[in-house]
C-alpha cells in the first residue's frame, strides 16, 4: 500500500519568505497528489493538487511541483503572510481507484510578521 | 469548491450513549463519503469509506459495530458512534469525493464523551 512521508513537521518563517514542504511516496503509479491546508480547530481545506501528467502547478503564490522518478512532490509557497500560518497536509492515493487517500503527518507552518 | 456540511459542530455526551453525526454534500452528489478520526496535532485517519446503496469499508483495527456507518443518499452520510467511552472522545471529519476525485472536508464533529 502507499507510503506518504512528510518533512520538516515545523516550519517557522519570516513574512516575505518561501516556505518548501516536501512528501514522499512509494506507489509508482499514484497520479494525483492533493494538498490541504488546516487552520486550528477548522476542516482542511483543499488548496492545490497536481496529477502525474504534468510536473509542476501554480496558483498565485502556492505551487506544487512533482518528481516521478524519485516519487517526491513539493508544496513551495512565496511572499509568505502571517495569515498562511497553518498546518499543511500532502496525500496520495491508496489505490488504484483514486478514491481513498493516504495524509502525511502535516506540516506546522509559523509565519513571523 | 464544493460544500460538505456536518452536525453537530460538538457534542458531549455521557458514558454509554449514542451519539449520531451527519455529513451533507450540499452542491454536489457524492457516490463516496469518507470518515476519518483526528487526534490533537495528528493526522487524518481513515475510519472507513462509506458508499452509497452498499455497506461501508471500515479500516483495519476499526470497530464497525461501534462506529454504525450508514450511506442514505448521494448527498447524506451518518457516523453513529454507539455506547461512547471516553477513548471515542476526538474530532470526526467527514469528506465527500466528487467525480474528478478531489475531496472536499466537512467543518468537523468534535465529540468529547465524558
Amino acid at each position: 500500500g502507499e507510503n506518504v512521508e512528510q518533512h520538516p513537521s515545523t516550519l517557522s518563517v519570516q513574512e516575505g519568505d518561501s516556505a518548501v514542504i516536501k512528501c514522499t511516496y512509494s506507489d509508482s503509479a499514484s497520479n494525483y497528489f492533493p494538498w490541504y491546508k488546516q487552520e486550528l480547530g477548522k476542516r482542511p481545506q483543499l488548496i492545490i493538487d497536481i496529477r502525474s501528467n504534468v510536473g509542476e502547478k501554480k496558483d498565485q503564490r502556492i505551487a506544487v511541483t512533482l518528481n516521478k522518478t524519485a516519487k517526491h512532490f513539493s508544496l513551495h509557497i512565496t511572499e509568505t503572510q502571517p495569515e498562511d500560518s497553518a498546518v499543511y497536509f500532502c496525500a496520495a492515493p491508496r489505490d488504484t481507484g483514486f478514491q481513498k487517500l493516504v495524509f502525511g503527518t502535516g506540516t506546522r507552518l509559523l509565519v513571523s510578521p | 469548491g464544493a460544500v460538505v456540511s456536518q452536525h453537530p459542530s460538538r457534542v458531549i455526551c455521557k458514558s454509554g450513549t449514542s451519539v449520531k453525526i451527519e455529513c451533507r454534500s450540499l452542491d454536489f452528489q457524492a457516490t463516496t463519503m469518507f470518515w476519518y478520526r483526528q487526534f490533537p496535532k495528528k493526522s487524518l485517519m481513515l475510519m472507513a469509506t462509506s458508499n452509497e446503496g452498499s455497506k461501508a469499508t471500515y479500516e483495519q483495527g476499526v470497530e464497525k459495530d461501534k462506529f454504525l456507518i450508514n450511506h442514505a443518499s448521494l448527498t447524506l452520510s451518518t457516523l453513529t458512534v454507539t455506547s461512547a467511552h471516553p477513548e471515542d472522545s476526538s474530532f470526526y471529519i467527514c469528506s465527500a469525493r466528487d467525480q474528478i476525485h478531489e475531496q472536499f472536508f466537512g467543518p468537523g464533529t468534535r465529540l468529547t464523551v465524558l
